[in-house]
């Protein structure tokens, strides 16, 4: 079947930190792949988006790598800070574009000072 | 500007009622989408309206779910005959264009008694 897998578990790490989280697919192949950060109470904000034939994509503290042999992505917010505790969602397009949208369950990010 | 907003912002209702969610988009944006959050799982994809383009209704999981759009304002998702597991959270979001970034409205909390 087809779906996306990221760490149900939350992931806690130490200020000043690198956190990493981890999507998995299986059974698509996306043209992109879309990382989304969403807090309790709210919808999901938009982060950064990666091209499949992009391998890595960048915007200030957040960092995302696209392994379309490995049907995953990666994505990395370095030196973390407390305000960056929140769930973060990988989410594509399987007809291709980014209008219908499949969203991963998400991982739980808390840094603690 | 305002962002996209949705009401109500909670929904207590009886098994069997028929409820409508409402959503405003950001103004000027010409494409809008639903998505259903489930507890503990990752939005599935509803509904698209792109201007007066016809919707892709492909997500909807059954005929007790429809939606309409007036123009490229309001829309509003109802759902007839509410089952206990329509319970999940209603997310709306609208985009500038077709294939661009969506911007997410806070959701509505449908609970079905």
């Amino acid at each position: 079947s087809q779906k996306i897998e990221q760490n149900s578990e939350a992931l806690n790490i130490q200020e000043g930190k690198t956190a990493t989280l981890t999507c998995n697919y299986t059974n698509y192949s996306p043209a992109y792949l879309q990382w989304y950060r969403q807090d309790p109470g709210r919808g999901p904000v938009f982060l950064l988006l990666i091209r499949e034939n992009e391998k890595e994509k960048r915007k200030e503290r957040l960092k995302v790598t696209f392994d379309t042999t490995l049907k995953q992505s990666l994505f990395h917010i370095t030196a973390s800070q407390p305000a960056d505790s929140a769930t973060y969602l990988c989410a594509l397009d399987p007809s291709g574009g980014y209008n219908k949208l499949i969203f991963g369950a998400g991982t739980r990010l808390a840094v603690h000072p | 500007g305002a962002g996209v907003s949705q009401s109500p912002s909670n929904k207590v209702t009886e098994k069997g009622k028929d409820v409508e969610l409402r959503c405003d988009p950001i103004s000027g944006h010409t494409a809008l989408y639903w998505y259903r959050q489930r507890l503990g799982q990752g939005l599935e994809f509803l509904i698209y309206f792109q201007g007066n383009s016809a919707p892709d209704k492909s997500g909807l999981p059954s005929d007790r779910f429809s939606a309409e759009r007036t123009g490229e304002s309001v829309s509003t998702l109802t759902i007839q005959r509410t089952q206990q597991e329509d319970s999940a959270v209603y997310l709306c979001a609208s985009s500038l264009r077709s294939q661009e970034t969506q911007y997410f409205g806070p959701g509505t909390r449908l609970l079905v008694l």
